[in-house]
């Protein structure tokens, strides 16, 4: 069983750039939410993708924005890149939405923004 | 809003000694709980949950219980390894809507041989 993959890995980009992450979801799993990690920081939810419809979504400006496509895979978008944007951004899939259902991380895109 | 609040890091102990991590809680309704481990270079890992009060997850040899009275789910290990050098997130998940993790500023743990 394949576990979610991100990519890229890594990633630098200057201020007012955009950028465009990815993440394939692990097998049989239909959501996926992304978090953003800043250094030394807990991950902060982004948005949630359910089905291809988002499902909720943080305390995160329009300029973050996200797609789900018919196979579950996913991508965050970031428009008019700020300097507070560099984090390490983290796709988690899960099967269903129950709150208890185990979400699988994939080791995360670190984006740099000069 | 929800919240978690971990205690500081970072924590350093030598291989044998025992292992407390504090954490607690702010919510509305009953949350589940998690602890997840983030080892170096590589993405969070669910160390164990558990999904209603007195509940006590555990794995690898840590444990925590879910204490509704205290709002408390705090990390215990009884004999720390080197291998269990990380860092490690307290996190909530709300039941309501989105099924988003809220995560504590983590704890970063390094035990010397």
């Amino acid at each position: 069983e394949t576990g979610v993959t991100q990519s890229p890995t890594h990633l630098i980009k200057t201020r007012g750039q955009q950028v465009t992450l990815r993440c394939s979801s692990q097998s049989g799993h239909n959501t996926v939410s992304w978090y953003q990690q800043a250094l030394g920081q807990g991950p902060q939810f982004i948005f949630q993708y359910y089905r291809e419809e988002e499902n909720g979504r943080g305390n995160f400006p329009p300029r973050f924005s996200g797609l789900q496509f018919p196979n579950y895979s996913s991508e965050l978008n970031v428009n008019a890149l700020e300097l507070d944007d560099s984090a390490l951004y983290l796709c988690a899939s899960s099967r269903g939405l129950a709150g208890n259902n185990e979400q699988f991380f994939g080791p995360g895109t670190r984006l740099t923004v000069l | 809003g929800d919240s978690v609040t971990q205690m500081e890091g970072p924590v350093t102990l030598s291989e044998e000694a025992c292992l407390t991590i504090n954490c607690t809680y702010t919510a509305t309704g009953y949350p589940s709980l998690f602890w997840y481990v983030q080892y170096p270079g590589e993405g969070l890992q669910l160390l164990l949950k558990a999904t209603k009060a007195d509940d006590k997850g555990s794995n690898k040899g840590f444990e925590a219980t879910y204490r509704k009275e205290t709002t408390s789910f705090h990390l215990e290990k009884g004999s720390v390894q080197v291998s269990d050098s990380a860092v490690y997130f307290c996190a909530l998940s709300d039941l309501k809507g989105a099924q988003k993790l809220v995560f504590g500023q983590g704890t970063r743990l390094t035990i010397n041989p």
